[in-house]
């Protein structure tokens, strides 16, 4: 099974809406992270989580929110999802006490979201 | 200013060749990290190889290296005889801060690599 997962792995959905985009991983992991990914931009971080009491805002957060409900689940949601936030998003975990010292970063398999 | 910087938004290679794919990187901070990612068509995010700051020795995984030069504060990775699978998106990064302080992952926009047969 996978460390990091994520659902649904693709949504359609209209300009308007409220969308949650969730997050579980297996790795024990105290740090997560929410990003999204555009064509020729790469990856942006949105928010980010460090325990569960722990949540800040990335380079990218308005229009969204998230919630941490457990060490292993973060949510991500759009309140009222707009056509330039189709994109990809990414999950991910990261644990700097790990044996490489990296603190290298565990993605999930990312959410391909379209607003129409 | 951009944190990460990728020049080469294509890259083509021949199958058995090394390649070189640049990123420079921008940072005050003395402590930092420099990874490299690949996302094959599939779309998954693959951690290919991690240089420190303080590291003395350029870092290497299998057919990866990364030739980090701190005075230029670039950390290119070269990829010793391609291969086919090889082909994908490959992208820079960088963690600002002590690896267990550091919370800011910044990515550079991506090289597409494509290894010709």
């Amino acid at each position: 099974d996978a460390d990091v997962t994520q659902t649904p792995r693709n949504r359609i959905t209209k300009t308007g809406k409220r969308i949650m985009l969730e997050c579980s991983q297996t790795k024990g992991h105290d740090r997560m992270y929410w990003y999204r990914q555009d064509p020729g931009l790469g990856l942006q971080l949105i928010y980010y989580s460090f325990d569960v009491k722990d949540i800040n805002k990335g380079e990218i957060s308005d229009g969204y929110s998230v919630s941490r409900q457990a060490q292993a689940k973060f949510s991500l949601s759009l309140e009222s999802a707009i056509p330039n936030q189709t994109a990809l998003y990414f999950c991910a975990t990261s644990d700097p006490w790990d044996e490489g010292g990296s603190n290298e970063q565990f993605f999930g398999p990312g959410t391909r979201l379209t607003v129409l | 200013a951009q944190k990460i910087t990728q020049t080469q938004p294509g890259m083509f290679v021949q199958e058995k060749e090394a390649v070189t794919l640049d990123c420079t990187y921008d940072t005050s901070d003395q402590s930092y990290g420099l990874f490299w990612y690949k996302q094959p068509s599939s779309g998954e995010m693959i951690f290919l190889i991690y240089q420190g700051s303080y590291d003395e020795q350029n870092a290497t995984e299998g057919r990866y290296s990364l030739n980090f030069q701190k005075a230029r504060k670039s950390a290119n990775l070269v990829i010793s005889a391609s291969q086919l699978g090889d082909s994908a998106m490959y992208f820079c990064a960088m963690r600002e801060g002590l690896m267990y302080t550091g919370n800011q992952f910044y990515f550079g926009t991506g090289t597409s690599l494509t290894v010709i047969p």
